[in-house]
């Protein structure tokens, strides 16, 4: 099993729907949690970063986090065209570990 | 000028070759990380490094090496090429003040091995 399991889609939906995007990981020892968008021929660009659990807004996007089962989400409210992406989970440990772990990331279309 | 530059930005080449790729860094951080991403495998680590003097391996560093330079600059070799290899590669950077800071990517070398 792969500690973190993202669903790689596509996911289709229509010009001003919420979108949901989720991740689950099995090692409890994941601190941090990341969403990266990634534009086709681009590096992954940072959109939400988090801690605790919890949620946490950025304009339409939100983030929650929920450790106890081990279940992270994004949520993209008024979706627009320009959200069409992959969009990757990421998590780490602390204590001075580095290095990302990665979802496969899922593939989001959004239909004008 | 982007903050995380690689070059080149797509190399072609054959089975065998030693091969480099280069990452400069204008943000000033201290740690730089090496990932290659594959279709349905999602980014993985190879290599990173906390500072110059320090250089880690990460999940999948066999077949790689890599050099610090000066804080900002992190290059990643290929010393024979294989076919299996073939991926996109990508360098990131974060902040190490603190533990908890996000890492950012720069756009990535698309490498094909013949």
């Amino acid at each position: 099993q792969k500690e973190v399991e993202q669903d790689p889609g596509p996911l289709s939906v229509p010009e001003g729907a919420i979108v949901s995007l989720n991740c689950t990981y099995s090692n409890s020892a994941f601190q941090y949690f990341m969403w990266y968008r990634q534009y086709s021929r681009k590096g992954p660009e940072l959109l939400m970063y988090t801690y605790s659990s919890g949620n946490k807004e950025d304009g339409r996007f939100t983030a929650q986090v929920d450790k106890s089962s081990k279940y992270i989400s994004l949520f993209i409210r008024d979706s627009q065209p320009s959200d069409s992406a992959t969009y990757l989970c990421a998590m780490r440990m602390g204590g001075g570990a580095d290095g990302l772990t990665f979802g496969k990331g899922t593939h989001l279309i959004i239909q004008p | 000028d982007a903050d995380v530059t690689q070059t080149p930005r797509n190399r072609i080449t054959k089975t065998g070759k030693r091969i480099m790729l280069e990452c400069s860094q204008t943000k000033g951080h201290d740690r730089m990380y090496w990932y290659r991403q594959d279709p349905g495998l999602g980014l993985r680590l190879i290599y990173y490094s906390f500072d110059v003097k320090d250089i880690n391996k990460g999940e999948i560093s066999d077949g790689y090496s890599v050099s610090r330079q000066a804080q900002a600059k992190f290059s990643l070799s290929l010393e024979s090429a294989i076919p299996n290899q073939t991926a996109l590669y990508f360098c990131a950077t974060s902040r190490g003040d603190f533990d908890s800071q996000p890492q950012h990517f720069g756009d990535g070398t698309r490498l094909s091995i013949l």
